[in-house]
């Protein structure tokens, strides 16, 4: 079954780039990437989706490595407001059905 | 334009009985999905509607049922609760089916089983 590894927690200073990894070692060519950030008492939010190229909006990058058993999430410049748990997430598919598969999430804390 | 929106927001019951979470999406989207999330097992997908039918499905038992009208809004239902039901009950919708791009959450259904 798919899986994705990510480490429980990250720190970060403001104004720096924050770096999160996901190892995803399992999944197939044709399973997209996703990750969501939750911030607490909220619904998780969209951040970005790849597939096999990098892809970059105005949140941040996503690196996915040539064998795609890992990604790596970049916030160029955190701020304070970007603390909260980020899941990295594989879209699977399971006997017939498509499924997302979550990580278990990393927490980031931004300091000043 | 309005968020996803579930109801209601807080609710508890007791073993044995049945429960109806409500989510209503974004005007438009024709896409809804639940998910559970729990301090032990994390956030899992329970299922997806699409226009009406169930398009794709996670591994929860036949307890854990949904569906959608034709205006789009979804229903879950949880029957039978057990204790290991508590949990926060999210749900999403999207333009797309399949799970593909981008899903829009809502604030979740808390639900406490006694």
């Amino acid at each position: 079954d798919a899986k994705t590894t990510q480490p429980p927690s990250m720190d970060c200073a403001e104004g720096r780039a924050a770096n999160l990894p996901c190892n995803h070692s399992t999944i197939s060519g044709n399973e997209y990437v996703y990750w969501y950030r939750q911030i607490h008492s909220q619904g998780p939010q969209y951040i970005i989706h790849g597939l096999k190229n990098n892809e970059t909006n105005e949140m941040a990058s996503l690196i996915i490595t040539e064998d795609r058993k890992s990604s790596t999430l970049i916030l160029p410049h955190a701020t304070l407001r970007d603390t909260a748990v980020y899941y990295c997430i594989v879209r699977v598919m399971d006997t017939g059905f498509q499924k997302l598969v979550f990580g278990t999430g990393t927490r980031l804390l931004v300091s000043p | 334009k309005a968020g996803v929106t579930q109801t209601p927001r807080y609710l508890i019951k007791t073993r044995g009985q049945q429960v109806t979470l409500s989510c209503s999406p974004i005007s438009g989207h024709r896409s809804v999905s639940w998910y559970q999330q729990t301090p032990g097992q994390g956030l899992q997908f329970l299922f997806e509607y699409f226009s009406e039918t169930q398009r794709n499905k996670g591994n929860f038992p036949g307890r854990f049922s949904g569906r959608q009208f034709s205006n789009s809004r979804s229903e879950m239902n949880v029957s039978t609760l057990e204790l290991g039901d508590s949990a926060l009950y999210l749900c999403a919708s999207s333009s797309r089916g399949g799970l593909s791009g981008e899903l829009f959450f809502g604030e979740g259904s808390r639900l406490t089983v006694l």
